[in-house]
């Protein structure tokens, strides 16, 4: 079976650049989230979809940072524009429901 | 919402002893508490969990134990090698109702270093 699946897996962008992050989940895996990892920290949760519909977002920037997951299966985030302090790693998640949850590689992105 | 502490920060032990990670929490709707282990630069892989129906569970060398009544909950690892060096993060999550319905909320991870 195929795990969470990101790409790129790494980015290297200047400030006030746009950035987009790709995730394929699990095959059947119906929620979906974004986490964001600062070094040295556990991830920070920042949008979670259950198929197409955001059901929490609550921790997404919504000035710069932008998510969508149209079919329901897999899922952008944006960032417009990036700023320094955006460096840090992307991580996607899947599970089936509530279950547990399976993390992607990550993107670590460095903005300059 | 959720707020998950966890003690210590980093953990040195010789090959062979034991180590324990603590984790408290503060929502009492939180019912389910996975543990994940980090290697550097890859992804968190679940080890294992605990729901709030057991007080404790096992896995080989792995155990986990939870106190619901003190809302603490800590990872047990015998016999350590080498390769059980990483980091190790703690969560909490609830799969109905409260402030962590749906998504977990992480510790801030132990760095563990097993010792040849």
């Amino acid at each position: 079976e195929a795990g969470v699946v990101q790409s790129p897996r790494y980015k290297i962008i200047e400030k006030k650049q746009p950035v987009a992050f790709w995730c394929n989940p699990i095959s059947g895996h119906n929620t979906l989230y974004w986490y964001l990892q600062n070094l040295g920290q556990g991830p920070e949760l920042l949008i979670r979809y259950e198929n197409e519909e955001a059901v929490d977002d609550s921790q997404l920037p919504k000035d710069r940072f932008s998510a969508e997951r149209l079919k329901g299966v897999d899922s952008t985030l944006k960032i417009q524009p990036a700023e320094l302090g955006d460096s840090a790693v992307y991580l996607c998640a899947s599970s089936f429901g509530t279950r547990e949850q399976f993390f992607g590689p990550g993107t670590r992105l460095t903005v300059l | 919402g959720e707020n998950v502490e966890q003690h210590p920060s980093t953990l040195s032990v010789q090959e062979g002893d034991s180590a324990v990670i603590k984790c408290t929490y503060s929502d009492s709707a939180s019912n389910y508490f996975p543990w994940y282990k980090q290697e550097l630069g890859k992804r968190p892989q679940l080890i294992i969990d605990i729901r709030s129906n057991v007080g404790e569970k096992k896995d080989q060398r792995i155990a986990v134990t939870l106190n619901k009544t003190a809302k603490h909950f800590s990872l047990h690892i015998t016999e350590t090698q080498p390769e059980d060096s990483a980091v190790y993060f703690c969560a909490a999550s609830s799969a109905k109702g409260g402030t962590s319905y749906g998504k977990l909320t992480f510790g801030q991870g132990t760095i563990l270093t097993v010792h040849p």
